[in-house]
């Protein structure tokens, strides 16, 4: 079956500590996706990637990295920068643009909490 | 620039009520326009999608249409169940490019 895998599904981080999520796709999609998605809020982009070795910063990038090293793979990092990581974070990826369906396909999330 | 905007929730109904939730955008060029479901704990999955101006989306009895003339995309259900209890996103993808926007989503409640 084809689809996205986030882990963990649940993660704990010590305040100062770097954690890095785990983002992978067999879809073969060439666009991937993270957002950030706080109670009672909507979705806000963090980064996205059309292409490996390529990605650009989203809405609320600060205190976050990523690399995109294969297309399967997309993994955030969530540096100590980063001052209110406590969220729920979504990966997710789409076609390419000149496809005929074009809508998002969205992984289970992982939780982050920061003790 | 480009946006969303939901009715703010939540909407509480009686099992086999009538479901509207109204969305409106904002966008530049011809964008595709989607619906997500969101059950607690989990990620988003597809509810349906409309990619040009009247195109009806339709899935497990909710169905939406692209207005293009009043920038709307408002998703209905004849007779909503328990099951149905969730957060509803509405969504568009900017037109020409892979960049998504959401709503702030919608919290359904049905009782039984």
């Amino acid at each position: 079956d084809g689809g996205i895998t986030q882990s963990p599904k649940y993660l704990f981080r010590k305040e100062g500590q770097n954690v890095t999520l785990s983002c992978e796709q067999n879809l073969n999609h060439d666009a991937m996706y993270w957002y950030r998605q706080d109670p009672g809020q909507g979705l806000r982009l963090i980064y996205y990637s059309q292409i490996v070795n390529d990605f650009q910063k989203g809405d609320i990038a600060e205190g976050y990295s990523v690399s995109r090293e294969k297309k399967e793979s997309f993994p955030l990092t969530v540096t100590s920068a980063q001052k209110n990581p406590t969220a729920f974070y979504l990966c997710a990826s789409s076609i390419a643009v000149g496809g005929a369906y074009n809508e998002q396909f969205f992984g289970p999330g992982t939780r982050l909490t920061v003790l | 620039g480009n946006s969303v905007t939901q009715m703010e929730g939540p909407v509480t109904l009686s099992e086999e009520a009538f479901l509207t939730i109204n969305c409106t955008y904002t966008a530049t060029g011809y964008p595709s326009l989607f619906w997500y479901v969101q059950y607690p704990g989990e990620g988003l999955q597809l509810l349906l999608k409309a990619t040009k101006a009247d195109d009806k989306g339709s899935n497990k009895g909710f169905e939406a249409t692209y207005r293009k003339e009043t920038t709307s995309f408002h998703l209905e259900k004849g007779s909503v169940q328990v099951s149905d209890s969730a957060v509803y996103f509405c969504a568009l993808r900017v037109s020409g490019t892979y960049k998504y926007i959401f709503g702030t989503g919608t919290r359904l409640k049905v009782l039984a």
